[in-house]
């Protein structure tokens, strides 16, 4: 029961560059969604996807773009990496009609330079 | 602008005491209030959560008291112990959206 995985778990970035996280759930969980976290600010949500086909922005979506062709997978794309998303993203998933039952994979500390 | 505020920042108690988290909100729009607790390294895992309707829950040490009118909401861990030392999250959210807003966050530390 693998919960929600993550990879990879850390990554350096040069600005410019581009990359993907990736996020996969195997509790058919209609909800997931894609948080990062800095010192002093908590959690702050990037982008969210109430099933496959739909997702939509949260607080702080801007260099951000997520897509959700399965159920399982949700990737969080970075188009042109600055050093202003050195942080620590964490993806959650749930089931939808549930009391917000999220599970939280065990974070990507990425770093860019 | 923050919806969730969360106090405090940090916080240090001896083992046995009882550490008091304090959240306020101001979306009345909110209808669910969890808090998460985090170790180093790892991420948040639901440790108790509170619907409006009621003004406490108690789950073993864990207590959150909620007061509607004021829009606060807090939690008390009763006897605390060196292992409770984490990070902890309020959080508010409305059903109809699903997303869930994270306070700031307090880091506890219980010293033995």
């Amino acid at each position: 029961n693998a919960g929600v995985t993550q990879t990879p778990k850390f990554q350096v970035l040069k600005t410019g560059q581009s990359m993907t996280l990736q996020c996969a759930q195997d509790m058919n969980h209609e909800y997931m969604s894609w948080y990062r976290q800095d010192p002093g600010m908590g959690l702050r949500l990037i982008h969210y996807s109430v099933g496959a086909g739909i997702t939509d922005q949260g607080e702080v979506p801007n260099g951000y773009n997520v897509s959700r062709s399965t159920t399982e997978d949700f990737p969080l794309r970075l188009l042109s990496a600055a050093p202003s998303q050195t942080s620590v993203y964490f993806c959650a998933s749930s089931a939808l009609g549930t009391d917000y039952g999220y599970t939280f994979g065990s974070g990507t500390r990425l770093t860019v330079v | 602008q923050q919806q969730v505020k969360q106090s405090p920042q940090s916080l240090i108690v001896q083992k046995g005491g009882i550490p008091i988290i304090n959240c306020a909100y101001e979306n009345t729009a909110f209808d669910y209030f969890p808090w998460y607790q985090q170790f180093p390294g790892k991420g948040p895992a639901l440790l108790i959560a509170i619907r409006p309707d009621v003004s406490e829950k108690k789950e073993g040490r864990f207590t959150i008291s909620f007061n509607k009118s004021a829009k606060q909401f807090s939690l008390h861990i009763m006897d605390s112990q060196p292992g409770d030392s984490a990070t902890y999250f309020c959080a508010a959210a409305m059903d109809s959206s699903y997303k869930l807003i994270f306070g700031s966050g307090t880091r506890l530390l219980v010293r033995p």
